[in-house]
């Protein structure tokens, strides 16, 4: 069973709005939460992360939100431009003496013109 | 950019035949790890290692094995290559300080 979970694997949103990824865990144990993007033929690059204890965390364009109680995730860009067009993978990590990063199955993002 | 360097970039190999993939890093991080990527599954962790010698299993990890003789490499070795392996792998490093990690830009594995 996937611990870190996208449920769209495909998002469209016309330049200049707002776009909304969503991510939800199972795992109780993680601590923090990372949000990375990975263009075709790159390895993944990392975005913006928040920690458990807090519920948002902005930079830029880009926010991420927590809601610890339903276990839920979402990165927002706003606004969202053609550059932005990517696989945007979810990651959380377990806090322990081993530091485990699991990824979820990520959501590629179409900005259209 | 972080200094992590993947080897091959591109490998056709057999079915059943060992294949070794190389990962070195030059920022002396103490986590590395080993990731696939296919389509539908996202990155799977298949092992990761969080000190020389140290190493321990992920998600994915039957039919791999881990090395990790020095701080720099880490070794991924497929004994006995399947067609299931067709994948690109992805190497990462982490420093404690820093929770993100860093990815090398992957290696493309087909087994025919």
């Amino acid at each position: 069973d996937q611990q870190v979970k996208q449920n769209s694997p495909s998002l469209s949103v016309q330049e200049g709005r707002i776009s909304i990824l969503n991510c939800d865990y199972t795992n109780s144990m993680f601590d923090y939460f990372l949000w990375y993007k990975k263009y075709p033929a790159e390895g993944p690059t990392f975005l913006i992360s928040i920690s458990s204890i807090k519920d948002k965390n902005e930079d830029g364009r880009f926010t991420v939100f927590l809601n610890k109680s339903a276990k839920h995730l979402s990165l927002h860009i706003v606004p969202s431009q053609p550059g932005d067009s990517a696989v945007y993978f979810c990651a959380a990590r377990v806090e322990t003496s081993y530091d485990k990063v699991i990824f979820g199955p990520g959501t590629s993002l179409s900005v259209i013109p | 950019d972080a200094g992590i360097t993947q080897s091959p970039r591109h490998k056709v190999t057999e079915t059943g035949t060992p294949v070794t993939l190389r990962c070195h890093q030059t920022e002396n991080h103490r986590y590395m790890y080993w990731y696939r990527q296919d389509p539908g599954h996202g990155l799977r962790l298949i092992h990761y290692s969080y000190g020389v010698k140290d190493t321990d299993k992920g998600e994915v990890s039957d039919g791999y094995s881990v090395s990790r003789s020095k701080t720099e490499d880490f070794l991924l070795t497929l004994e006995s290559a399947t067609s299931s392996q067709t994948s690109v792998y992805f190497c990462a490093i982490r420093d404690r300080v820093n929770t993100e990690a860093f990815f090398g830009q992957g290696t493309r594995l087909t087994v025919v």
